[in-house]
């Protein structure tokens, strides 16, 4: 079965830094991988997915991540964060085989806090 | 736009109430879930359905049912409302004849059971 791991629960940054938020994942094959972000009372909007090709790969409001096979990771990246992503990012897998109606599986969370 | 619509933004109910969480999807996906939110834990898999009528057990079942009469609708069930399912309640729907897509999701359910 996959899995996903999202070691850091909270992570404080200062606004306009540089952020990472890191995501390892479980799975017998290529997956695959999305990013997802959660503002205070809201549903979940995607950021940016994978599936193949190059493994750099652009989503909305500024943010990359990058798939390494290797270290089964798939990091979230923002060069200059603001005070708007202050929320809650969940990387998520999904498989690759079957009929996609086992859904996608998520990691537990990460609480970015943006420091003025 | 794609738009997955959950009935209520806030529910407050009383222990041993038989509780309805609707969901509906304008996207005509086959495939609908529902999930539950809680801190710490993420997101868990309650149930989820891959065509009317169909629904599979996801990872935490006990204590809901649900419900899926047409293909753009998908009802969360709380047969006797406990306190431990006091969460938020996520609905999504994803396509399955494509492989790579994400899942859509609608704005949350807060429940609570008093």
């Amino acid at each position: 079965a996959q899995s996903v791991t999202q070691p850091d629960i909270h992570i404080t940054v200062s606004e306009g830094a540089s952020l990472e938020l890191r995501c390892n994942y479980s799975y017998g094959a290529t997956p695959y991988l999305f990013w997802y972000v959660q503002s205070p009372g809201q549903g979940l909007q995607l950021l940016l997915k994978y599936f193949s090709g190059d493994t750099l790969v652009q989503g909305i409001k500024g943010f990359e991540a990058e798939f390494k096979r290797s270290q089964s990771s798939f990091n979230l990246r923002k060069p200059s964060v603001h005070w708007s992503d202050a929320a809650e990012y969940f990387c998520a897998v999904g498989a690759r085989s079957g009929g996609g109606a086992d859904g996608l599986t998520f990691g537990k969370g990460t609480h970015l806090i943006i420091q003025p | 736009d794609v738009k997955v619509t959950q009935s209520s933004r806030y529910l407050v109910k009383r222990t041993g109430e038989k509780v309805f969480l609707e969901c509906v999807q304008d996207m005509d996906h086959e495939n609908m879930f529902w999930y539950r939110q809680d801190p710490g834990l993420g997101l868990r898999l309650i149930y989820f359905s891959y065509d009317v009528k169909m629904k599979e057990k996801g990872d935490i079942p006990e204590g809901y049912s649900v419900s899926r009469e047409k293909k753009e609708r998908f009802s969360l069930i709380l047969e006797s409302a406990s306190t431990n399912q006091t969460s938020m309640y996520l609905c999504a729907s994803r396509i399955t004849t494509v492989m790579n897509t994400e899942a859509f999701f609608g704005q949350g359910t807060r429940l609570t059971v008093v």
